[in-house]
């Protein structure tokens, strides 16, 4: 089992630029989440989906836009990038939404200039 | 507002118990106990959980205090790969997500 994995692992951007995120896992886990962690803080979460066809909103969703594409995959989409979006996202999954042992895939590490 | 108070930092020498203690004084009935911790530049890692019973696995011992307003994760014997930021969160399971605060950073030291 890969567990989650997410690509791309690093990206450059510039301000204006849009890109999606990719994360997919094997474990046949219902429930994903999108995290981001700005240096020296805390994760926060920007959306979830608590099974296959539903997402939502999470503490910082604003500036990003989501896809459950299927119950392995949860993309994680930035329409325009800006500076303040320059952080480290994390791909996470459990088993279902009332499990809360999740599994974190290795991050994508984004700068935008 | 944060449901959980933690020190920033705490050492450890290698092979001693790290103790990490976690307040959560407002923590409701049905609200549990969730460690995860950070190794740098690596996602999280689930470690345990409870909600009023100690309890233990292959990682760690959570104890919680009987009025449940306090925690402590005890890792029995810490080693370098230890090293890490471990987070408390309290929470109802299965109603809202995990909440990552600032966590405390261990350094286990040889």
């Amino acid at each position: 089992n890969a567990g989650v994995t997410q690509t791309p692992k690093f990206q450059v951007l510039k301000t204006g630029q849009s890109m999606t995120l990719q994360c997919a896992q094997d474990m046949n886990h219902n429930s994903m989440y999108w995290y981001r962690q700005d240096p020296g803080m805390g994760l926060r979460l920007i959306y979830y989906s608590a099974s296959e066809g539903t997402t939502d909103k999470g503490e910082v969703p604003n500036g990003y836009n989501v896809s459950r594409l299927n119950k392995r995959e949860f993309s994680l989409r930035l329409e325009s990038a800006a500076p303040s979006q320059t952080s480290v996202y994390f791909c996470a999954s459990d088993l279902t939404y009332s499990y809360n042992e999740q599994f974190f895939g290795p991050g994508t590490r984004l700068t935008v200039l | 507002d944060a449901k959980t108070t933690q020190p920033p930092s705490m050492d450890c020498a290698e092979g001693r118990a790290a103790n990490l203690p976690c307040n959560h004084s407002t923590i409701s009935g049905n609200e549990y106990v969730y460690w995860y911790r950070q190794i740098h530049s690596q996602g999280p890692q689930y470690i345990i959980h409870g909600l009023k019973n100690n309890e233990t696995n292959e990682m760690a011992s959570l104890i919680i205090t009987e009025d449940r307003k306090s925690s402590t994760l005890i890792l029995p014997h810490a080693t370098l790969r230890d090293t890490a930021v471990y987070y408390c969160i309290v929470m109802v399971s299965g109603n809202t997500p995990l909440v990552f605060g600032k966590g405390t950073r261990l350094s286990v030291i040889a």
